[in-house]
């Protein structure tokens, strides 16, 4: 069993869609990130969170300790928001990942 | 200020080969971590360095090591490549485990 799980693990939405992707672990956490990752590989880290919410424009990251899972959501979605997002937690002095969700927003 | 850097992008090595792959820091980020990525797949941690000690490390064998050097930049070397190392190498620093990653463009290693 994956220390982080995703899901859904492919999403197609129109353009305006408003888009949630989520994200359950299993371990003690101190530290949450939310990752995009486009085509040829290069990561961009979005949110690092620890409890609460947060928001950068049209992206909202929230997280529930005590139910270990946390959420992306993206508003008023976009094309170029097609990549793809993973999820990753540190557990003391490790990280895991999860297998990422694959978000295509046709126009 | 610079961002995070690899070297090389690409990389072809024969089984039972060594290679070093190798990360420069973004300026001030005293952190590294390095990750392997196979296709179609989540990043698997590595391990981790901070201020040259090596502070975690995942579920690789030895012959995966690494350096951290006094200006932060850093290497990882893999001895007595398998097919099954081929994969994208991402680095990614930052000023502590406190703060956020950032992550370089990767190195993707095949192995023949």
């Amino acid at each position: 069993k994956n220390e982080v799980e995703q899901s859904p693990q492919n999403l197609t939405a129109q353009e305006g869609e408003f888009i949630t992707i989520n994200c359950s672990y299993s371990v003690g956490i101190s530290a949450l990130h939310w990752l995009q990752q486009h085509p040829g590989g290069g990561i961009v880290s979005l949110f690092m969170l620890s409890s609460g919410k947060k928001k950068h424009g049209r992206l909202i990251a929230t997280i529930n300790i005590q139910e270990k899972h946390s959420s992306l959501h993206i508003t008023a979605s976009h094309p170029r928001d097609s990549a793809v997002y993973i999820c990753a937690v540190r557990s003391g002095n490790q990280f895991y990942f999860g297998t990422g969700t694959s978000l295509t927003v046709i126009p | 200020e610079t961002g995070v850097t690899q070297s090389p992008t690409h990389l072809i090595k024969t089984r039972g080969q060594q290679v070093t792959l190798r990360c420069s820091s973004q300026s001030g980020h005293n952190t590294v971590s390095w990750y392997q990525q196979a296709l179609g797949q989540g990043p698997q941690f590595i391990f981790q360095y901070y201020r040259e000690e090596e502070n975690g490390r995942g579920n690789f064998p030895p012959r995966f090591s690494g350096l951290q050097f006094p200006n932060y930049s850093s290497e990882l070397n893999v001895n007595a490549l398998e097919l099954d190392d081929s994969a994208l190498y991402l680095c990614a620093s930052s000023y502590s485990n406190f703060y956020e990653q950032y992550f370089g463009p990767g190195t993707r290693l095949t192995v023949t």
